[in-house]
């Protein structure tokens, strides 16, 4: 089965960017899709975007299109989510969770999570 | 973007009980609807999908019923492990979307 393995927690200031890796194993990232969810402190969960390394698609949720990336590296078998012009409200827990499907439908895998605070 | 609206917000329980939490779609959804389970600390867990299929190893307790807009999780004995909040998210369309969550409390 799949494992996903995120990278650590990071702190960033006020307008910088962060970049977040989440490494697979059990299986090929062509395999599956593979999305970001994000969770702020006490809130729920809010998906903010997609993948599917096999055609090389990604599908933003609006609000985040302008500073959202989602990308992969099939040569580590890993992929990446970079937001930039970080705000405070960006403080979350953010996940990456994977999907059987080509379509990031829903996600039977999950990452442990990455903490990102934002804070002068 | 379709919005999911769960209720109750909180439920509070006690073990034995058959609970259900229910999640409203903005607008049809036909089918497509999972459920999660998170606990304190912990990535969320994918429970059921399409509704009513139970992921593998998902204790049988766990329910789905619903189509269209309404939809419910039911837990037919709540077990000391089932304390938790859970999701419902829609992946009719894009963006995936997922209900406030329903956090369910040992009463």
């Amino acid at each position: 089965q799949v494992h996903l393995e995120q990278s650590g927690a990071q702190v960033k200031k006020p307008g910088s960017s962060v970049k977040v890796s989440c490494k697979v194993s059990g299986g090929t990232l062509s395999s599956y899709s593979f999305s970001w969810v994000r969770q702020a402190p006490g809130h729920g969960l809010e998906w903010m975007g997609g993948i599917v390394p096999f055609i090389g698609s990604t599908k933003y949720a609006e609000k985040f299109q302008e500073r959202f990336t989602i990308t992969t590296d099939e040569s580590t078998s890993t992929v990446y989510m970079e937001l930039s012009s970080l705000r405070s409200e960006d403080t979350a827990v953010y996940y990456c969770a994977s999907d059987i499907s080509p379509d990031n439908v829903f996600f039977d895998y999950w990452g442990q999570g990455t903490l990102v605070t934002v804070s002068s | 973007d379709i919005h999911m609206t769960q209720s109750p917000s909180t439920l509070s329980a006690y073990v034995g009980d058959r609970v259900t939490i229910t999640c409203r779609a903005s607008q049809s959804i036909s089918t497509w609807l999972a459920w999660y389970q998170q606990k304190p600390g912990k990535a969320p867990k994918l429970l059921m999908y399409k509704v009513s299929s139970l992921e593998d190893g998902v204790p049988s307790r766990f329910s789905g019923s619903g189509s269209g807009t309404e939809f419910s999780l039911t837990i037919s004995s709540l077990q000391p492990d089932d304390f938790a909040t859970y999701y419902c998210q829609q992946y009719n369309s894009y963006p995936r979307t997922f209900g406030q969550g329903t956090k369910v409390e040992i009463k």
